[in-house]
């Protein structure tokens, strides 16, 4: 069974605080990705990474920022969260070739 | 710039019966690909049921199928003898066929209540 895994299921951290969301796959997959979800506005890519090293901005990169060292480890950072980034993250993996889309149990990120 | 449009922000299902949840995309490429993907309350998405824009069979799997209407732009979700375990936020996705993006473009959900 695929499994990606997050970090953390629920986050609470205050303004102006460093954020570091991981993500983890264990199935050699080459892309990877970082979600926001908010009610009424579906899933919304953040970033996303094709391989190690790479990195390409999705449709909200602002105020984020993501490493992707190792293939199976893809991190999604805020530098300095702000209350309009209280969300769920949502991290997914895919490898090329296929159609199937894995997804981690999200995080929830409250910043206050 | 594609996007997919879900118009029913929730949905409600009898135990046994059947529901259909809407989508419609909107696009000017001809190849590519549309899935359904279910949200529970667990929160791990799980992808429900996939198909590509060049088939024109509709795709099934147990309960679930679509009715992809390629003209029209329209791709729904049928789930026959709902179950309990049906409850959840279901997403519609499109996904291009080329290029190098391999990002999904989600609508904005279906929240999908089954009553016993």
């Amino acid at each position: 069974d695929v499994k990606v895994t997050q970090s953390s299921r629920y986050l609470v951290k205050r303004t102006g605080e460093k954020v570091f969301l991981e993500c983890v796959q264990d199935m050699d997959h080459e892309n990877m990705f970082w979600y926001r979800q908010d009610p009424g506005l579906g899933l919304r890519l953040i970033y996303f990474s094709y391989d190690v090293k790479m990195k390409e901005k999705g449709d909200i990169p602002e105020g984020y920022s993501v490493s992707r060292e190792k293939k199976e480890r893809f991190s999604l950072i805020l530098e300095s969260a702000s209350t309009n980034q209280t969300s769920m993250y949502l991290c997914a993996s895919r490898t090329s070739g296929s159609h199937e889309q894995y997804f981690g149990p999200g995080t929830r990120l409250t910043v206050t | 710039a594609q996007t997919v449009t879900q118009s029913q922000p929730e949905m409600s299902v009898q135990e046994a019966e059947t529901v259909t949840l809407s989508c419609t995309y909107d696009t000017s490429e001809s190849d590519y690909y549309l899935f359904w993907y279910k949200q529970p309350p667990s929160r791990q998405m799980i992808l429900v049921i996939r198909q590509e824009a060049y088939k024109q069979q509709n795709a099934t799997e147990n309960r679930f199928s679509v009715n992809f209407q390629k003209a029209a732009k329209s791709f729904s979700l049928k789930i026959s003898d709902s179950q309990l375990g049906d409850a959840a936020m279901y997403f519609c996705a499109y996904r291009s066929a080329g290029g190098a993006t391999n990002k999904l473009i989600f609508g904005t959900g279906t929240l999908l209540a089954v009553q016993p």
